[in-house]
């Protein structure tokens, strides 16, 4: 199975500020089929970012993706309140298809 | 608006089978790959599996002795069954539709996701 490792497990950032979330594959993802998702108290994911940095539908510009092969980060530009949740990345290119641990992105 | 939702019980005793429902509202179940999914309390997601309309099937290996996944068209359902189950596989249960496409397909619409609990 393809280990995803993500960090930080806790980021602590203002509105206004940039966020960088990493995620580490332990093995080289096919087609960068690599996608991040966003999750609120409560609620189910939300698709952010499919193909390593294809925005999905109706993602504001201030979300992006990056990376290849092992190595991936999805940045958020300019923090709004909203923006705060836990992020999750996630392999869908290899059986079983597998999640990260996610990164909690707390107001600091 | 497609929508999804989750039934079944929320307690279910160790060595017994779950059994989980998702009705899909607003669409149809065809042409789309429908897909189950877990999440520990405080910890990651976990793919258990998904099944396309016509029913051809894809486990997590980790799972798949002890599950099954069934659609039911004329309904606009599928199914999920764990069968022995321990309080390993407590956590809240998702499905979703695996309706976004670009290779392969991701979810796009989820149900509220329904807890689980195994416990006696």
């Amino acid at each position: 199975d393809i280990v995803l490792t993500q960090s930080p497990g806790t980021l602590s950032l203002s509105p206004g500020e940039r966020a960088t979330l990493s995620c580490r594959a332990s093995q080289s993802i096919n087609n960068n089929y690599l996608a991040w998702f966003q999750q609120k108290p409560g609620q189910a994911p939300r698709l952010l970012i499919y193909g390593a940095s294809s925005r999905a539908t109706g993602i504001p510009d201030r979300f992006s993706g990056s990376g290849s092969g092992t190595d991936f980060a999805l940045t958020i530009s300019r923090l709004e309140p909203e923006d705060f949740a836990v992020y999750h990345c996630h392999q869908y290119g290899r059986s079983p298809r597998t999640f990260g641990g996610g990164t909690k992105l707390e107001v600091k | 608006q497609v929508q999804l939702q989750e039934s079944g019980p929320g307690l279910v005793k160790p060595s017994e089978t779950m059994s989980l429902t998702c009705t899909v509202s607003g669409g149809s179940i065809s042409p789309y790959y429908w897909s189950w999914m877990r999440q520990p309390p405080g910890e990651g997601l976990e793919d258990i599996g998904y099944i396309y309309y016509s029913g051809s099937t894809s486990y997590n290996p980790s799972l798949k002795s002890r599950v099954t996944i069934s659609v039911d068209t004329s309904k606009n359902q599928f199914s999920l069954k764990l069968s022995s189950v321990t309080a390993a596989d407590t956590a809240v249960y998702y499905c979703a539709r695996l309706g976004y496409c670009s290779g392969k397909c991701l979810p796009d619409y989820w149900g509220q996701g329904t807890l689980v609990t195994v416990s006696s």
